[in-house]
C-alpha cells in the first residue's frame, strides 16, 4: 500500500549548496505536483508535471529552482545555490488523473544554515 | 490570483463537540477538497466534493460544495482526541488543456480540551 514517497524527510544545506528532493508517486499515477509550505501556512502550489513534461511551472521561482519527472524514476525539485528563504517543507503529491483527487508525501524539510 | 479565505483559524473545543469550518473564494472552483495535516506530516485528503450542492459524509465528518462553487464547509461531529490537526481546504482549478492547481485555504487549527 505505497503512499506517495518522499525523501529525504530531513535535509539540511548550507547557503549556496544544492538541495536535491525526491519524489515517487503512488503507484500507476502520472501525474505529480510540487507544493510548497512555510510555518503556518497552508501549501502554495509550485509545478505541475507529467511523464517527462512540465505541463505548469506558475508557482515556482524564475531562477534557482527546477523540477523534471523522468521517464524512469522519482520526480526530482532541485534547488541550486540555496538561501536563508529556502527553507520551508516541501510536499509532493500525485494523481491518477487531471480530475482526481491529489494525494501527498510527507515532505521534506529543508533547513538552510 | 484565487485566495481562499478559511475560518476560523484555530479552535478549541472539548471532546464530543461538534465542529464547523468553512472556506469561501473569491473564484469558483470544480472540485472542493478538505484535507487534514497533523505534525511532521503531509496533508490526508478526507473528503472530496464534485459537483455544485453536494453534501458528502465520510464517517463522522460531513461537507458541503456551495452551490456558487465558491464556498464549503466541513463539519465534524462529536469529536474525539484524534481530530486534532490543522484542517485545509483546497480548490482545484481546471485550465483548457487540462492544467490544474490546488490552492489552499489558510487552515483551521483543532485543539481539544481534554
Amino acid at each position: 500500500n505505497a503512499g506517495v514517497m518522499q525523501n529525504p524527510r530531513h535535509l539540511v544545506r548550507r547557503r549556496g549548496q544544492e538541495a536535491r528532493l525526491r519524489c515517487s508517486p503512488m503507484k500507476g499515477h502520472s501525474h505529480v505536483y510540487w507544493y510548497r509550505q512555510l510555518p503556518e501556512e497552508g501549501l502554495k502550489f509550485m509545478v505541475y508535471l507529467q511523464k517527462e513534461n512540465i505541463i505548469d511551472e506558475s508557482g515556482m521561482p524564475k531562477e534557482r529552482f527546477s523540477a523534471e519527472f523522468p521517464k524512469e524514476g522519482p520526480s526530482i525539485l532541485r534547488i541550486q545555490q540555496v538561501v536563508r528563504g529556502d527553507s520551508a517543507a516541501y510536499f509532493c503529491a500525485s494523481s491518477l488523473s487531471t480530475d482526481q483527487p491529489q494525494h501527498f508525501g510527507d515532505g521534506t524539510r529543508l533547513s538552510i544554515l | 490570483g484565487q485566495q481562499l479565505n478559511q475560518s476560523p483559524q484555530s479552535m478549541f473545543i472539548q471532546e464530543g463537540e461538534d465542529v464547523s469550518m468553512n472556506c469561501t473564494s473569491s473564484s469558483i472552483f470544480n472540485t472542493w477538497l478538505w484535507y487534514k495535516q497533523e505534525p511532521g506530516e503531509g496533508p490526508v485528503l478526507l473528503i472530496a466534493l464534485y459537483k455544485a450542492g453536494e453534501l458528502t459524509s465520510n464517517g463522522r465528518l460531513t461537507a458541503q460544495f456551495g452551490i456558487t462553487r465558491k464556498d464549503s464547509f466541513l463539519n465534524i461531529s462529536a469529536s474525539i482526541p484524534s481530530d486534532v490537526g490543522i484542517y485545509f481546504c483546497a480548490g482545484l482549478t481546471l485550465f483548457t488543456g487540462g492544467n490544474e492547481k490546488l490552492t489552499f485555504g489558510t487552515g483551521t487549527r483543532l485543539t481539544i480540551i481534554p
